[in-house]
């Protein structure tokens, strides 16, 4: 596998259900980054992490947990999701935290009920 | 704080015809300035990128110009595909605290008809 993968491709959750999206990196980067996309708004920054450490929370509900085990691999832990969370999930990376250049996941389309 | 604002879109165009896409910013610094694109069903692409006024960036055909007495950096092509049908995304880099953070304009779709 080449460039940023994401699994699963597409998710369908109750609002109860427990859940966990995966971001694998096979760049060799440092930087990886959690990004919701929805209809009709720019994509919103979620969460920024520079060699596992955490670095950038832009005030995501606690609904959404992040967790970056090493530098390759990046989750997101859902858990008592709304309907309004719905939305095309992005993964991204970069070399470090402090280059511009971010390569990007095909996304987890998730759907909540 | 930073922003981008990008022409609303859908655009639909027929096939060979010119292509222009707006970009306009808002920045305190000097950022980079992206276009990505996002083909049906995938990821985003960089397409192309500038990182100082007047620099021109250009792939695939597709060209922009950093201008900084205009803030912008619009996005043009001589003559469009079907398979350039795509969400096209304006962007700036913002380095705040840690990290440089990417801004996103909303996205404009275009539809490319043969």
């Amino acid at each position: 596998e080449t460039g940023v993968t994401q699994t699963p491709r597409h998710l369908v959750m109750g609002m109860t259900n427990k859940k966990s999206l995966k971001c694998e990196q096979h760049l060799g980067h440092n930087a990886m980054y959690w990004y919701k996309q929805s209809a009709k708004k720019p994509l919103e920054l979620m969460f920024v992490y520079s060699l596992e450490e955490r670095v950038e929370n832009n005030s995501v509900p606690s609904r959404f947990s992040p967790e970056c085990p090493n530098s390759s691999h990046l989750f997101l832990h859902l858990h008592t999701l709304q309907p309004e969370d719905s939305a095309l999930y992005l993964c991204a990376s970069s070399l470090d935290s402090y280059t511009d250049t971010q390569y990007f996941g095909p996304g987890t389309r998730l759907t909540v009920l | 704080g930073d922003s981008v604002t990008q022409m609303e879109g859908p655009v639909t165009l027929s096939e060979e015809a010119f292509l222009t896409i707006n970009c306009t910013y808002t920045a305190t610094g000097y950022p980079s300035l992206f276009w990505y694109v996002q083909y049906p069903g995938e990821g985003l692409q960089l397409l192309l990128k500038a990182t100082k006024a007047d620099d021109k960036g250009s792939n695939k055909g597709f060209e922009a110009t950093y201008r900084k007495e205009t803030t912008s950096f619009h996005l043009e092509k001589g003559s469009v595909q079907v398979s350039d049908s795509a969400v096209y995304f304006c962007a700036l880099s913002d380095r705040q605290g840690g990290s440089e953070k990417l801004v996103f304009g909303k996205g404009t779709k275009l539809t490319v008809n043969p």
